[in-house]
């Protein structure tokens, strides 16, 4: 059994819509990550966090400790907004990074 | 704004050969990191280095792997003997702590 789950695993959107991607993991963890990584394949670290709410821009990203579920929102999407989006944790007492599998997103214009 | 980054961006190679894989981490990181992707798989751990030596390493990081920080600047994966099966995309990543991880662009490398 995978130790991060991400879903969906594929999501479409028309531009300007609400998007929401879960996270669930099976593990303790010391921080929860969310990235994006585009067609070119580099990764961008958005979020980390290990408690509540966090807000960069367009992008927000919550996580419940006790129910061992993150979420990452995407308010008002565009087009270039279009990627993957990958959870990852760091267990506790590791350095290591778990990933998801990953959730492609497309936003048509 | 600082960034980590890895050469080649691509990199082909024959089985069997040796390829060395090098990064730059951001410069007062002190935590660094190898991962890799195979095409259509999730990201995997590899290792991580911290005070000049190997902290964790992963399954994967068998015999044929290495790491090494030569000069204080880059930190270098080095496989020995590629096998078609190390067709990847690897990712160097760095932190200074705290969990913080910063990633490079990645190597995409090919075993013919």
């Amino acid at each position: 059994k995978n130790e991060v789950e991400q879903s969906p695993q594929n999501l479409t959107a028309q531009e300007g819509e609400f998007i929401t991607i879960n996270c669930s993991y099976s593990v303790g963890i010391s921080a929860l990550h969310w990235l994006q990584q585009h067609p070119g394949g580099g990764i961008v670290s958005l979020f980390m966090l290990s408690s509540g709410k966090k807000k960069h821009g367009r992008l927000i990203a919550t996580i419940n400790i006790q129910e061992k579920h993150s979420s990452l929102h995407i308010t008002a999407s565009h087009p270039r907004d279009s990627a993957v989006y990958i959870c990852a944790v760091s267990k506790g007492g590791s350095e290591k990074l778990v990933f998801g599998k990953g959730t492609k997103l497309t936003v048509n214009p | 704004e600082p960034e980590v980054t890895q050469t080649p961006s691509h990199q082909v190679t024959q089985m069997g050969q040796e390829v060395i894989l090098r990064c730059v981490p951001i410069s007062n990181h002190l935590y660094f990191y190898w991962y890799r992707q195979i095409l259509g798989q999730k990201v995997e751990f590899l290792v991580s280095f911290y005070n000049n030596e190997i902290s964790e390493k992963s399954e994967i990081f068998d015999d044929q792997f290495s790491v090494e920080r030569p000069d204080g600047s880059n930190f270098t994966l080095k496989i020995r003997s590629t096998k078609l099966e190390d067709s990847a995309m690897y990712f160097c990543a760095s932190g200074g702590g705290y969990n913080e991880q910063f990633f490079g662009p990645g190597t995409r490398l090919t075993v013919l």
